[in-house]
């Protein structure tokens, strides 16, 4: 079946602009991740959907940031006003459940350049 | 947090040879993942194993949880197993490693 998928692919923006990173999970999974993965800092926890909990946004790294997921599905990544330590490959996955028995799946990842 | 250590941070061997990465974890874990992220960047699940040993081809991994560390073998290398080899275990997040770059030369 299909995968994790992620779009756009590449995404170069200018300091100072808005940016929306989409992940779309496999279908049925519940539970939805994004990490960041830098040269400086590896692979890094985002933040985290479950169902219709809160999501745990323990990993952003400033109020910059912030994602949404409609309806159990899609999930919106954004970072308002981006900066040059922004630039990073975003990596979005999806898992059946939440807790840690599950396997999690990674979607190819967004690159972002900030110029 | 759970730090993670993996040896050796980098490894160059020839086509045909055998190789053992080491993933080494502080704290006990509720599950580890074994990746491999490709030189285009995807990371392909290789391993969910919180304890025991699997064996997928001519990859087998073993995780020692009592001892906080993992072991992913390959066997008879090829070329397209080049790219990093990223362990995760996870207690409440997945934690990752700093990677092993494996090169396979032909």
């Amino acid at each position: 079946g299909a995968g994790v998928s992620q779009s756009p692919s590449n995404k170069v923006t200018e300091k100072g602009k808005d940016v929306e990173l989409r992940c779309d999970p496999i279908s049925g999974h519940t539970a939805l991740y994004w990490y960041r993965q830098s040269l400086g800092q590896g692979l890094e926890f985002l933040i985290y959907f479950q169902g219709n909990s809160a999501p745990d946004k323990s990993g952003l790294p400033s109020d910059r940031f912030s994602a949404e997921r409609t309806g159990g599905s899609v999930s919106t990544l954004t970072i308002q006003r981006t900066q040059q330590e922004d630039s990073a490959v975003y990596l979005c996955a999806s898992s059946l459940g939440g807790g840690a028995i599950y396997e999690q799946y990674f979607g190819p990842g967004t690159r972002l350049t900030v110029t | 947090g759970i730090q993670v250590e993996q040896s050796p941070p980098d490894l160059i061997l020839q086509e045909g040879a055998n190789s053992t990465l080491r993933c080494n974890f502080s704290d006990s874990v509720n599950n580890l993942q074994w990746f491999h992220q490709n030189p285009w960047g995807q990371l392909i699940n290789l391993f969910y194993i919180p304890s025991g040993t699997k064996q997928n081809g001519r990859l087998s991994a073993t995780t020692v949880a009592t001892e906080r560390y993992s072991l992913l073998y390959i066997s008879s290398s090829q070329t397209t197993d080049s790219g990093v080899y990223f362990c995760a275990p996870r207690r409440e997040k997945l934690t990752f490693g700093t990677g092993t770059r494996l090169t396979i030369i032909p």
